[in-house]
């Protein structure tokens, strides 16, 4: 079966650092993936996607590459803003037949940024 | 545009209560639909899927049952309620047409007391 692994947290990081969040994935096929973020009290957003190989996704300041080689999706930012704790989960999509899509995501990351 | 809702946000009920929760989506038809449960301090798990009214997949052995007697409404639902049914539960929907997007209600806790 299809399967997400990320960095487990928490991490902790001090405003204006450099963030790396680590995603690796097995799939079958040629899965879509995605970065969702959920902030304290409130559901999910997408927060970024790539659909093919080598594509970038970005929103928002951050960023993550389909690296199919890999089979990687590492969610990067410049410089973090406290705005930014929340937890990040990678996912991938991928077609399960029937007309159907699965949504695989991973355990989730809790971010924390200090001033 | 698409929009998602699902309701209550918020509901504390006793164990052994019944349970319906309730997700509605508007501007899309016939999407594919889903139920996620997101237990404290744990990730993401997928409860239910449906690719139709009345087509309805059950991904984990459980106290829940789902039901889509609408094409846009997803129901979750329980006869009887039991404390570890407590968590933070998330109605989605992906477009049949691509599907390689899927958009999240703003989400239900649960809390069972």
């Amino acid at each position: 079966g299809n399967s997400v692994t990320q960095m487990e947290g928490p991490v902790t990081l001090s405003e204006e650092a450099f963030l790396t969040i680590n995603c690796t994935y097995t799939a079958t096929g040629y899965p879509s993936l995605f970065w969702y973020v959920q902030y304290p009290g409130e559901g999910l957003q997408l927060l970024l996607k790539a659909t093919k190989a080598d594509d970038k996704g970005s929103n928002k300041g951050f960023e993550a590459t389909y690296r199919k080689e890999t089979t990687s999706f590492h969610l990067e930012k410049g410089s973090v803003q406290v705005s930014d704790s929340a937890v990040y989960f990678c996912a991938l999509i991928a077609y399960s037949g029937a007309g159907s899509y699965q949504l695989t995501f991973g355990k989730g990351t809790k971010l924390s940024v200090i001033p | 545009s698409q929009t998602i809702h699902q309701w209550p946000a918020t509901l504390v009920q006793p164990v052994g209560s019944p349970l319906s929760l309730e997700c509605t989506v508007e501007g899309t038809s016939n999407p594919n639909l889903y139920w996620y449960r997101q237990a404290a301090g744990r990730g993401l798990q997928l409860l239910f899927y449906s690719v139709g009214i009345g087509q309805i997949s059950s991904e984990v052995p459980q106290n829940l049952s789902a039901s889509r007697p609408q094409d846009r409404q997803f129901i979750l639902s329980s006869k009887k309620l039991l404390l570890s049914d407590s968590g933070f539960y998330l109605c989605a929907w992906s477009p049949i047409s691509s599907g390689n997007t899927i958009y999240f209600g703003e989400g239900s806790w649960l809390t069972v007391v």
